[in-house]
């Protein structure tokens, strides 16, 4: 899995499998969470968010799941395939009041064997 | 949808000369942010804007480094003098921001190169 600022950790997985990307977040005052996903040489593309009243929120093949009491965030992708082969990232917002500027993680590799 | 345009895609450059990044945000946005990508540092934020004006700055590396928004629909990252250790992939990104929150949409980012 993957925390907020260290290293760049690698999933591999096979086409069809589920794929579940971990996130520890660093700051429980942190209200809205986000996962993106960067494929390569584009910018990061916004999947699915959550905010911190939920603890699930489905979208099309993606399940991010929060769970405030230990600060972990993790996206569930649902029959895998070669597509989602791609940098994923969580970021959280921090920063107090309106502006929603998050921290992005370092990345999780998402790597799909067809 | 157009989305975020940022010009140009790639740039090389010597050191020395300067550097000018360029963004158009989505429109109806109205807030904007600068990032830079490393694989030491990951996505760090040098700069957001809201309504056209700087907000935190406080990313920013060094006074080499400016960066403006003259209007709603044009930012402009600069930096002069260019060094080596400036070469990375800057990204704009916008967001709407109001009540609630938004999340950020991304430009495909300018690949710069310092030799």
């Amino acid at each position: 899995g993957e925390s907020v600022g260290l290293h760049l950790p690698t999933l591999s997985v096979q086409e069809g499998d589920n794929s579940i990307i971990n996130c520890a977040y660093s700051n429980s005052a942190s209200d809205y969470f986000i996962w993106y996903k960067q494929e390569s040489g584009k910018g990061p593309q916004f999947i699915i968010d959550i905010r911190s009243n939920m603890d699930k929120r489905q979208g099309q093949r993606v399940t991010v799941l929060l769970n405030k009491t230990v600060k972990h965030l993790s996206l569930q992708i649902a029959a895998t395939q070669p597509g989602d082969s791609a940098v994923y990232f969580c970021a959280e917002k921090e920063r107090p009041g309106g502006s929603y500027i998050p921290t992005f993680g370092r990345g999780t590799s998402l790597i799909v064997h067809p | 949808d157009a989305g975020v345009i940022q010009s140009p895609r790639h740039e090389v450059t010597e050191m020395g000369q300067e550097v000018t990044l360029r963004c158009k945000p989505i429109s109806g946005h109205n807030s904007l942010f600068w990032y830079r990508q490393t694989m030491m540092r990951g996505l760090e934020l040098l700069i957001y804007f809201n309504n056209n004006v700087p907000i935190d700055d406080s990313g920013m590396p060094e006074d080499r480094f400016s960066a403006k928004m003259p209007n709603a629909s044009f930012s402009t990252l600069k930096i002069q003098p260019s060094e080596p250790r400036d070469s990375a992939v800057y990204f704009c990104a916008s967001s709407f921001q109001g009540p609630g929150n938004q999340p950020q949409h991304f430009g495909d980012g300018t690949r710069l190169s310092i030799l």
